[in-house]
């Protein structure tokens, strides 16, 4: 399996405008979550998803930010409009069960919004 | 609340050296503690678990025990190698919140030939 994947990699963009990142989870795992991780705050959980249904969102910033599983393989994580303290490198993290040991996370989209 | 707190970094040493990353946390109820690996340009890697007290996680050569008395979890090894070099970061979880993993920091290891 090629494990999560995101992209894209690297994005920058100015302050304004709207920022789409891509995640699809590894084949068969039931949960999806995205993360963020800044000096600031260190890592921190977005929202996670089971069954492509948003459980826990508490972590959503604000209502700029939005995240979308439209199916099984893939899901999105929005802002709009974005600001420059919203970069930070973003981390989508798949898990077939409800334990932490069989988490698995992407490389990261590392945003830099100027 | 719950919270994680690592010792700072970068911790620098040579090969073969021995390495010890302290973590304590906080916890409103009985967590489970991990130890999570990032290496260059890549996401997070689980390294070990304990889910109880006086369990010890071991991979890799790193160990950590679950201390509930001083409400610590420290990751050891005895010999680093240079592929060691990465960023550690110590996590908990409730039962009750398994999908919210409470990470630290994060702690820098350079490992020099």
């Amino acid at each position: 399996d090629a494990g999560v994947i995101q992209s894209p990699r690297h994005e920058v963009t100015e302050m304004g405008q709207e920022v789409t990142l891509r995640c699809k989870p590894i084949s068969g795992h039931d949960y999806l979550f995205w993360y963020r991780q800044t000096m600031m705050r260190g890592l921190e959980l977005l929202i996670y998803f089971n069954n492509n249904v948003p459980i826990d969102d508490s972590g959503m910033p604000e209502d700029r930010f939005s995240a979308k599983m439209p199916n099984a393989s893939f899901s999105t994580l929005k802002i709009q409009p974005s600001e420059p303290r919203d970069s930070a490198v973003y981390f989508c993290a798949s898990s077939p069960t409800a334990t932490n040991e069989k988490l698995f996370f992407g490389s990261g989209t590392q945003l830099s919004v100027l | 609340g719950n919270s994680v707190t690592q010792m700072e970094g970068p911790v620098t040493l040579s090969e073969e050296a021995f390495l010890t990353i302290n973590c304590t946390y906080t916890a409103t109820g009985y967590p489970s503690l991990f130890w999570y690996v990032q290496y260059p340009g890549e996401g997070l890697q689980l390294l070990l678990k304990a889910t109880k007290a006086d369990d010890k996680g071991s991979n890799k050569g790193f160990e950590a025990t679950y201390r509930k008395e001083t409400t610590s979890f420290h990751l050891e090894k005895g010999s680093v190698q240079v592929s060691d070099s990465a960023v550690y970061f110590c996590a908990l979880t409730l039962t009750d919140s398994w999908g919210k993993l409470q990470f630290g920091a994060g702690t820098q290891v350079v490992v020099t030939p």
